[in-house]
C-alpha cells in the first residue's frame, strides 16, 4: 500500500545548482503535504508544507509544489548547499481532531556536491 | 526550542526479550506517535496515541507491542517479546493541541537491535 511514493532512491546535484525532488501521492484525501529530512543517526527534521488548496509555498531556499491533478508535489532547494546532502522524505497527512498519521514516502538520498 | 528527546540511543536484546523504549514528547503538545524505520526502508507509522487511549494503529502493531503515558511526561512503547525482525530505528514524535498542518516533530529515535 504505496500512498506516497518517492520513485528516486538518490540525486546529485553540483553546489550552487538547483535540486528538485519529487513525490506522488494516490490519496485524494491528503490534506497536507510534509518535507522532512533526516541525518543518519537523527530522527526527521520538519523542512516545509503545504495545504492541498495551495499550489505553491516557499520559505526560503525552499519551495515546495503541489500539482493536485497530478497528484505530485516538488521541493526545489536553491541554490544548492553541502550541508543540504541528506536524505528527503515526502510525507502526508488527512489533517482532522486528533492525532492523524503521517504517511511517508521512501525518501531520496540528495548528495550536493562541491 | 523544545525538543522530543528517546532514551536510550541504542538497544541490543536477544530474541524473546521486552524491551521497553522511552520517549518525553514537548510538554505542551497533547498527541503522541510511535514510527519505525528498518534499515534502508521507509519510516512507517505504528501507532497515535490522545487523551490516554491509542487513536490508531498500523498493522505492525500487533499484541506485542503497547503503549503506555504513565507519568504525564514519558510516553513508552513496549515489546513483549522481540523478534529479530523488530530490529529498528523507532522515533517517538509529538504535536501539539491545535496542529501546525500536520507537522509533527520527531525525536532522535533509539536503534533497536535483536539478537
Amino acid at each position: 500500500d504505496q500512498q506516497v511514493k518517492q520513485n528516486s532512491p538518490s540525486l546529485s546535484v553540483q553546489e550552487g545548482r538547483i535540486s528538485i525532488l519529487n513525490c506522488d501521492y494516490t490519496n485524494s484525501m491528503f490534506d497536507y503535504f510534509l518535507w522532512y529530512k533526516k541525518y543518519p543517526a537523527e530522527g526527521p527534521t520538519f523542512l516545509i508544507s503545504i495545504s492541498s488548496i495551495k499550489d505553491k509555498n516557499e520559505d526560503g531556499r525552499f519551495t515546495v509544489f503541489l500539482n493536485k491533478s497530478a497528484k505530485h508535489l516538488s521541493l526545489h532547494i536553491v541554490p544548492s548547499q553541502p550541508g543540504d546532502s541528506a536524505v528527503y522524505f515526502c510525507a502526508a497527512t488527512t489533517y482532522a481532531q486528533g492525532a492523524q498519521k503521517l504517511v511517508f514516502g521512501q525518501g531520496t538520498r540528495l548528495t550536493i556536491n562541491p | 526550542e523544545p525538543e522530543v528527546t528517546q532514551t536510550p540511543s541504542h538497544q541490543v536484546t536477544q530474541m524473546g526479550q521486552e524491551v521497553i523504549l522511552r520517549c518525553v514528547p514537548i510538554s505542551n503538545h497533547l498527541y503522541f506517535y510511535w514510527y519505525r524505520q528498518i534499515l534502508g526502508q521507509k519510516v512507517e507509522f505504528l501507532v497515535s496515541f490522545y487523551n490516554n487511549e491509542i487513536s490508531e494503529k498500523s498493522e505492525i502493531f500487533d499484541d506485542q507491542f503497547s503503549v503506555e503515558r504513565p507519568d504525564g511526561s514519558n510516553f513508552t512503547l513496549k515489546i513483549r517479546s522481540t523478534k529479530l525482525e523488530d530490529s529498528a530505528m523507532y522515533f517517538c514524535a509529538s504535536s501539539p493541541p491545535r496542529g501546525l498542518h500536520g507537522r509533527q516533530f520527531f525525536g532522535p529515535g533509539t536503534r533497536l537491535t535483536v539478537l
